[in-house]
């Protein structure tokens, strides 16, 4: 399978709270990319972490890198209903990216 | 941030008609593109690498005589689904990464998507 596996698969919280998602992935890296998709759209890139970070910060967000566990989390702070999208992460081991099963969140507002 | 342009946007066709899918690197030279397939609430599947001036290269399991791409130019690339059938029915995205910038040649910048529906 091209997919690592992303968990929690869906997520719903209130406007206000943290929300976090994690991802795993088979296979060696370069670095480690997250996504933001609409409903219907493109994938919007979000945040790039390489494989010798082990955290890194934009604006919001906080995503964290394990090599040894082949896992990588994405924090959203603060989350607002805007937010309500699906989440992917993409590992660029080489020249192309695969992508993670994805994470639905859903924020209420 | 550089900017890919897809169309048509939705494509309702009936079965056993061909689709072309167009994806335009607006602001820069894509060299290479990348066309991936989503099922709907699904992660996106690398369907194969369009490669400008020569032939793409397909992931397994896909069959490149039923999803032919053309990249002649290097910001055009064309995704056409020979002989439509419903099964094809998905949401196609493109994608390719600007090599003209060094701090930003690692992401992916996507099309908006093509939803292929076969009647």
């Amino acid at each position: 399978s091209q997919q690592g596996e992303e968990d929690p698969q869906a997520l719903s919280i209130q406007e206000g709270e943290n929300a976090t998602m994690n991802c795993s992935y088979k296979t060696s890296i370069n670095n480690l990319q997250w996504y933001r998709q609409n409903s219907g759209r493109g994938l919007v890139h979000l945040i790039l972490i390489r494989s010798n970070e082990r955290e890194k910060h934009s604006g919001r967000l906080r995503v964290t890198l394990d090599t040894s566990k082949k896992s990588s989390s994405l924090l959203i702070t603060a989350s607002r209903a805007a937010d309500t999208a699906s989440y992917f992460c993409g590992n660029t081991g080489g020249f192309k990216t695969i992508f993670g099963a994805g994470t639905r969140l859903f924020v209420k507002a | 941030g550089a900017v890919v342009s897809q169309h048509p946007s939705r494509v309702i066709c009936k079965s056993g008609t061909s689709v072309k899918i167009e994806c335009r690197s607006l602001d820069f030279q894509a060299t290479t593109m990348f066309w991936y397939r989503q099922f709907p609430k699904q992660s996106l599947m690398l369907m194969a690498t369009s490669n400008e001036g020569s032939k793409a290269t397909y992931e397994q399991g896909v069959e490149k005589d039923k999803f032919l791409i053309n990249h002649a130019s290097l910001t055009l690339s064309t995704l056409t689904v020979t002989s439509a059938h419903p099964e094809d029915s998905s949401f196609y995205i493109c994608s390719a990464r600007d090599f003209g910038v060094s701090s930003t040649n690692e992401k992916l910048f996507f099309g908006s998507g093509t939803q292929l529906s076969v009647l």
